[in-house]
């Protein structure tokens, strides 16, 4: 079966510093990966989709930077983080792009981030 | 653009009681459409996808889907507390490379 880590679970960083966080997907090969962000009661808000290694698509200008070394591994950087880029990070992996039918996504545990 | 829209709720009922969740979009074209389920400071759980128009069901879940309507619910019956949670709504993009999603509806169930 498929499953999806992400970590840290938990960030606290103070404003200005770097940023990295990993996810990575066990049990299936060439999935689609996101990250997502969602601030406090909001809905979720797409910033990076990737179909294949060093593929990245943005969705949305920020300070934000996604990169996918690996087939299972996508990673969400900054260099200088910003207050508003407090919310709960989200990465989130799909079938192929050869699955014609199903395209449902699986979300990791998440990261919580807090900019102080 | 296409849009997913959900009523934002609160929806309350009471324990027992069927809950009814509705979301509607914009694209005609849309084929598939899938509900998450989240709670809070926990990520999205896939719960139900319904690809045909009439009703998919799944224990206490069935989803909905009117195409001529451009609708898709979620029924929850025999409602219970443990199913109070933010629903999310969800269609894939033209290019099937993304999901669009609504903005959820909350649920809450009074026991």
């Amino acid at each position: 079966s498929q499953t999806i880590h992400q970590w840290p679970a938990t960030l606290v960083q103070p404003v200005g510093s770097p940023l990295s966080l990993e996810c990575t997907v066990e049990g299936t090969s060439n999935p689609n990966l996101y990250w997502y962000r969602q601030a406090a009661g909001r809905g979720l808000q797409l910033l990076f989709y990737s179909v294949g290694i060093g593929q990245i698509s943005s969705e949305v200008p920020q300070n934000l930077s996604a990169s996918r070394p690996q087939d299972r591994q996508f990673i969400l950087s900054s260099k200088k983080l910003l207050l508003s880029d407090s919310g709960f990070y989200l990465c989130a992996w799909s079938g192929s792009r050869l699955a014609l039918i199903s395209y449902e996504q699986y979300f990791g545990p998440g990261t919580r981030l807090t900019v102080t | 653009q296409k849009e997913v829209e959900q009523n934002s709720g609160p929806l309350s009922v009471p324990e027992g009681a069927i809950a009814s969740l509705n979301c509607t979009y914009s694209d005609r074209g849309s084929q598939s459409f899938f509900w998450y389920r989240q709670y809070s400071g926990k990520s999205p759980e896939l719960i139900m996808f319904i690809y045909s128009n009439g009703d998919k069901e799944d224990g206490r879940f069935t989803a909905q889907l009117n195409k001529a309507s451009q609708y898709v619910s979620l029924l929850i019956r025999d409602s219970q507390p443990s199913d109070s949670a933010t629903y999310l709504c969800a269609a894939p993009n033209t290019g099937f490379q993304k999901l669009v999603f609504g903005t959820g509806t909350r649920l809450l169930v009074s026991p």
